[in-house]
């Protein structure tokens, strides 16, 4: 079993919608949560990180945890073309705060 | 505020070459992160430095080492280079504020071996 897993995708949606980007992880003690966007050929951008259960909002975009069930999930409202991009989730460990568990990816299309 | 910057951006060496990668973090960040991406393994965590020690390192052979100096700036250095090494390397800093520890990644050096 993978740390982190990912759907690979290509995740399709319209432009305007909304697009849900899930991750599950493997260890309980996770602390962590990080998503990043990542356009072809350039490095990572951080876009979100969480760390309580629940949900934090961020101008269009929304992170979700629940550590019960063990994922992670983004939601993008109002989807736009430029959100086209691989969409990374990335977690930490207790007492290795610096190192990230990234998942795969999940590619996101965004159509018009 | 300059983000992390990384040099070279690209480089292409010959199996059995070594090869050294560096990296300044954002102004004020102490912690130096390095990853290696590839579009078999994705993103991997080599090692971490942190006021020039490092603090935590990856499943990664002994042919991958780093270092941290004095005003954080980090470097790579992997030697007997192999095809395989071939990918991007990236380098993240971090501010390692006592409760939130985001990661800020650099352009990326990426490494070709022939």
């Amino acid at each position: 079993q993978k740390e982190v897993e990912q759907n690979s995708g290509p995740l399709s949606v319209p432009e305007g919608a909304i697009a849900s980007l899930n991750c599950t992880y493997s260890d309980r003690g996770s602390q962590s949560f990080f998503w990043y966007r990542q356009y072809s050929g350039k490095s990572p951008e951080l876009i979100m990180f969480i760390y309580s259960n629940g949900d934090k909002e961020d101008g269009r975009f929304t992170a979700q945890l629940n550590k019960a069930s063990q994922y992670v999930s983004l939601l993008i409202r109002d989807s736009q073309p430029s959100d086209s991009a691989t969409y990374l989730c990335a977690v930490t460990q207790p007492g290795t705060a610096s190192k990230l568990t990234f998942g795969t990816g999940t590619r996101l299309q965004v159509t018009l | 505020k300059a983000g992390v910057t990384q040099t070279p951006r690209y480089l292409i060496k010959t199996r059995g070459q070594q090869v050294t990668l560096s990296c300044s973090p954002i102004s004020g960040h102490r912690s130096v992160s390095w990853y290696q991406q590839t579009p078999g393994q994705g993103l991997q965590f080599l090692f971490e430095y942190f006021s020039e020690t490092q603090r935590n390192k990856g499943n990664f052979p002994g042919r991958f080492s780093g270092r941290q100096f004095s005003n954080s700036r980090s470097e790579m250095n992997v030697s007997t280079l192999e095809l395989g090494d071939s990918a991007l390397y990236l380098c993240a800093s971090s501010p390692q504020g006592p409760i939130y520890n985001e990661q800020f990644f650099g352009p990326g050096t990426r490494l070709t071996v022939l």
